[in-house]
């Protein structure tokens, strides 16, 4: 059964410094996602992206978050200069072009900045 | 925006006995209902989704149903096993659109044997 898979499964960084977390959304699926979970609070919205472009983006979304799709399987999440508050596990997320409108969940990256 | 909100945060239910989580939501748009099951460790698994054109769904054990009117929807485990202990979250969403989810806090069930 295809999944969607996220590299690496834990990131350990210094403030300040950029992350790039990957993912490789599944192989039909057109629409993609990033989400994020703070320990024991919900999965929040991170940004959508449909056709090479950003579709929508949430306020936690600021310039120093950048997502791209530099080839036709990976889709990765840039985060330039991490904050101590940007520790969290990051998911992805992929769906299909219409259908039912479900998104699978990758099995997250655990970012943890110090 | 949309807000959703989910209670109980925990749920602790005897082995056989079901259990019922609940969600309201703030936003008539919202048309797309899933539930997903978060086991420790891993991301969000898709259990069971419902839209807005339907008031109930069955899934063998899982059952979700919706008031659209109230803007509620509730999970319905029956027969709970061990293996269904987990971190439960309700999102909702418009279909149209890029359709990010708006999660519930989630809640954390607990199977006793």
């Amino acid at each position: 059964e295809p999944e969607v898979t996220q590299t690496p499964s834990h990131q350990v960084t210094q403030m300040g410094q950029e992350v790039i977390l990957r993912c490789v959304p599944i192989s039909n699926h057109l629409y993609f996602y990033w989400y994020r979970q703070i320990l024991g609070q919900k999965v929040e919205f991170l940004v959508s992206f449909y056709n090479n472009e950003i579709s929508e983006k949430s306020e936690i979304f600021d310039d120093q978050f950048s997502v791209e799709r530099p080839d036709g399987s990976n889709f990765t999440l840039k985060i330039r200069s991490t904050k101590l508050e940007d520790s969290a596990m990051y998911f992805c997320a992929s769906r299909v072009r219409g259908g039912r409108g479900e998104q699978f969940f990758g099995p997250g990256t655990r970012l943890t900045v110090l | 925006g949309e807000n959703v909100e989910q209670h109980p945060s925990t749920l602790s239910v005897q082995e056989g006995d079901s259990a019922v989580i609940k969600c309201t939501y703030s936003d008539s748009a919202s048309n797309y209902f899933p539930w997903y099951k978060q086991e420790l460790g891993k991301g969000p698994q898709l259990i069971i989704d419902i839209r807005s054109n339907v008031g109930e769904k069955k899934d063998q054990r899982i059952a979700v149903t919706l008031n659209k009117t109230a803007k509620h929807f509730s999970l319905h485990i029956t027969e709970t096993q061990p293996e269904d202990s987990a971190v439960y979250f309700c999102a909702a969403t418009p279909i149209q659109g890029a359709q990010k989810l708006v999660f519930g806090q989630g809640t954390r069930l607990t199977i006793n044997p």
